[in-house]
């Protein structure tokens, strides 16, 4: 069974302070892509970046900065210098078999200035 | 360019009463999604539709059903609502059902039974 855990329920931080939003995942799938999607208080979700099992690379877009550690099962996603904007719940999320999502349960971010 | 709609926006139900949520993609995807998503659970999905024609249970399908009307259209409709069953419903869509295909979802639906 797929599994991923979001253990951070919300944040806090001050604006421009670094923040980790912290991702494990359970597989035995081989091959999986994991996910991070942003939800705004407006509601919709917005899809931050995509990374497959077999690329170990990090990505740093911006801001944002993702570490993917198989030997772990993790895939952190860092938010440097964060912004009143960055406010959100992000999830992260877990893709196997087809093209279902599995996701975590959610962390609430809340940047304060 | 819409990409995935959804109607209605909000809606409030009396238990046991029916409806059908409507969901439609213009971005010509095979495969199509029902999540919902309540309170530190994260979303969690319902039905899945691989391809046009093909329908198929997800995580959480007790008490709901889904119809792919077409490539473009698919709806989710409650029999008799259930107060469990108050939620945020999202709609998605992807390419086709294959991993690696980035899901995009319409902006939900806030549903509430009294």
């Amino acid at each position: 069974a797929q599994k991923v855990t979001q253990a951070q329920t919300e944040i806090s931080v001050v604006e421009k302070e670094d923040v980790t939003l912290d991702c494990v995942y359970e597989t035995r799938d081989t091959t999986y892509y994991l996910f991070w999607y942003k939800q705004p208080p407006s509601g919709e979700l917005v899809f931050l970046i995509r990374r497959n099992s077999f690329d170990e690379q990090n990505e740093i877009s911006g801001r944002y900065s993702w570490n993917f550690q198989k030997s772990t099962s993790s895939f952190n996603f860092t938010i440097t210098a964060s912004q009143v904007v960055d406010s959100a719940v992000y999830f992260c999320a877990l893709q196997t078999s087809g093209s279902r999502l599995t996701f975590g349960e959610g962390t609430q971010l809340t940047v304060n200035p | 360019n819409a990409g995935v709609t959804q109607t209605p926006k909000f809606q409030v139900l009396k238990t046991g009463q029916s409806m059908t949520l409507q969901c439609a993609q213009d971005m010509n995807h095979n495969s199509m999604y029902w999540y919902r998503q309540d309170p530190g659970m994260g979303l969690r999905l319902i039905y899945y539709s691989a391809s046009e024609g093909t329908t198929d249970k997800g995580e959480v399908p007790n008490g709901y059903n889904v119809s792919r009307l077409n490539k473009r259209e698919f709806s989710l409709r409650l029999e008799s609502a259930a107060p469990s069953q108050t939620s945020v419903y999202f709609c998605a869509s992807s390419f086709i059902w294959q991993v690696g295909n980035e899901q995009y979802f319409g902006p939900g639906t806030r549903l509430t039974v009294t």
